[in-house]
């Protein structure tokens, strides 16, 4: 099966301070990934669709300029928190999908920021 | 704008019942997702449905779809503690697309 791989698993950080979280499809090309964020006991919530070579789309009501996301690589997209801020800290989830049925998703990224 | 609604948000049931979580979708859609969540985990797929009158059994878990109705449903058999988890269902947003738009997750407690 596709396997998708999300780093780190969690990370604690400052506020005001930076953080960068990768997504890579391990044994597949994804054109696109998705980055969803989620809220304790929340559902998931789309923030951006990355894609290969171009910019990122944002969902409304989601800071581009807070949320960097760069897909440099057809297995490899990041999402850079920028000046984080405790109302940042959620769980982050990458997804992609290699143009059949179905999305992978990675194991999430618990972000906490202090 | 593609919404997805689930209910019941909370469920609480005996071991060996027989229950059923409903999702509803307001737009037309090619594709229906069901994902299982444990506490501090990502999402584990369960059931991918493709068309009107699907239906997909794993274990004591059967989910079907009605596109007519935009309806999809879990079915638990007999329920087991080891199902307690928050089910999510989702619908693409977009045909051939895998962007998902989820609902609103139902937590599930199994009582022994």
């Amino acid at each position: 099966g596709a396997v998708v791989s999300q780093h780190p698993s969690w990370v604690i950080c400052k506020s005001g301070t930076s953080v960068k979280i990768e997504c890579r499809s391990l044994d597949f090309q994804a054109t696109t990934m998705f980055w969803y964020r989620q809220f304790p006991k929340q559902s998931l919530m789309l923030m951006a669709t990355s894609n290969e070579g171009s910019k990122a789309t944002y969902e409304q009501g989601v800071e581009k300029d807070k949320f960097l996301i760069n897909h440099a690589s057809l297995t490899l997209s990041t999402l850079t928190v920028t000046s984080a801020h405790p109302e940042d800290s959620s769980f982050y989830i990458c997804s992609a999908g290699r143009g059949g049925t179905e999305a992978f998703f990675g194991q999430g990224t618990r972000l906490t920021v202090v | 704008e593609l919404k997805v609604e689930q209910n019941p948000l909370f469920l609480s049931m005996q071991e060996g019942k027989n229950y059923t979580i409903y999702c509803n979708y307001s737009t037309t859609s090619d594709r229906l997702y069901w994902y299982r969540q444990d506490p501090g985990k990502s999402l584990e797929s369960l059931f991918v449905l493709l068309s009107n009158g699907a239906v997909k059994q794993e274990g004591r878990l059967m989910a079907s779809l009605d596109t007519k109705a935009r309806l999809s449903t879990l079915h638990i058999t007999a329920a087991v503690h080891d199902l307690s988890a928050t089910y999510f269902c989702a619908a693409n947003s977009r045909f051939g697309n895998e962007k998902l738009t989820f609902g609103t997750g139902t937590r599930l407690t199994i009582i022994p």
